[in-house]
């Protein structure tokens, strides 16, 4: 079965820094674009992040950028999400999801999510 | 910036009826950059319907999806039991994906 598992959410104070990974499985990890998607407790979902398939172009959501830094490693199957100063309402669960072949821009595939509390 | 907005809010119904679910686009977007997607409590959103109207791998005939430019529409002809969870419309434009505020759909 195609899966996607995240890792690496936990509990981190206001100011500091997380890596999120996302590992692939049962697809070809490199012949698809990836996201990163977060949904605040209680909320909706937004996007937050994309890179192509190859990692040459990379895509932010306007209010993240300059604190996040979305990566892959197609060797390992692997995505990842670097996050920087991070502030209290950052706290979501970040699923990963991969980014269907074009022209359909939807998001066929999802992880579980991880969970990010950004609290002191 | 590109702005959906989804109505109703929550939409109150029993298992075995219809539910039309509304998602309207702030300017006019290529149906293909159009999808929806369900999401059960605790669980992560499953893509349902892409291209605005073609349905998603394993997707069962009682969704379907229409509509064109600012406005766009997720039928369910038969409400099931699992179908009781919230439902996300998404737009791609430019660079960037926006997801509509999401419309709930609970039982009566």
């Amino acid at each position: 079965e195609v899966q996607l598992v995240e890792s690496g959410g936990g509990l981190v104070k206001p100011g500091g820094s997380l890596r999120l990974s996302c590992a692939a499985s049962r697809f070809i990890f490199s012949g698809y674009n990836m996201n990163w998607v977060r949904q605040a407790p209680g909320k909706g979902l937004e996007w937050v992040a994309s890179i192509s398939s190859g990692g040459t172009y990379i895509n932010y959501a306007d209010s993240l950028k300059g604190r996040l830094t979305i990566s892959r490693d197609n060797a390992q199957n692997s995505l990842y999400l670097q996050m920087n100063s991070l502030r209290v309402d950052d706290t979501a669960v970040y699923y990963c999801a991969r980014e269907a072949p074009q022209p359909r821009r939807a998001f066929d595939i999802w992880g579980q999510g991880t969970m990010v509390t950004v609290s002191s | 910036e590109i702005v959906l907005t989804q109505s109703p809010g929550t939409l109150s119904l029993s298992p075995g009826e219809r539910a039309t679910l509304s998602c309207r686009v702030s300017q006019s977007v290529s149906s293909r950059s159009l999808a929806w997607y369900r999401q059960k409590p605790g669980q992560a959103p499953r893509l349902l319907i892409y291209g605005a109207s073609s349905r998603a791998a394993g997707i069962p005939d009682r969704f379907s999806g229409s509509g064109s430019g600012t406005d766009f529409t997720l039928t369910i002809s038969r409400l099931e039991p699992e179908d009781f969870a919230v439902y996300f419309c998404q737009q791609f434009g430019g660079s960037s994906f926006t997801f509509g505020p999401g419309t709930k759909v609970d039982i009566k």
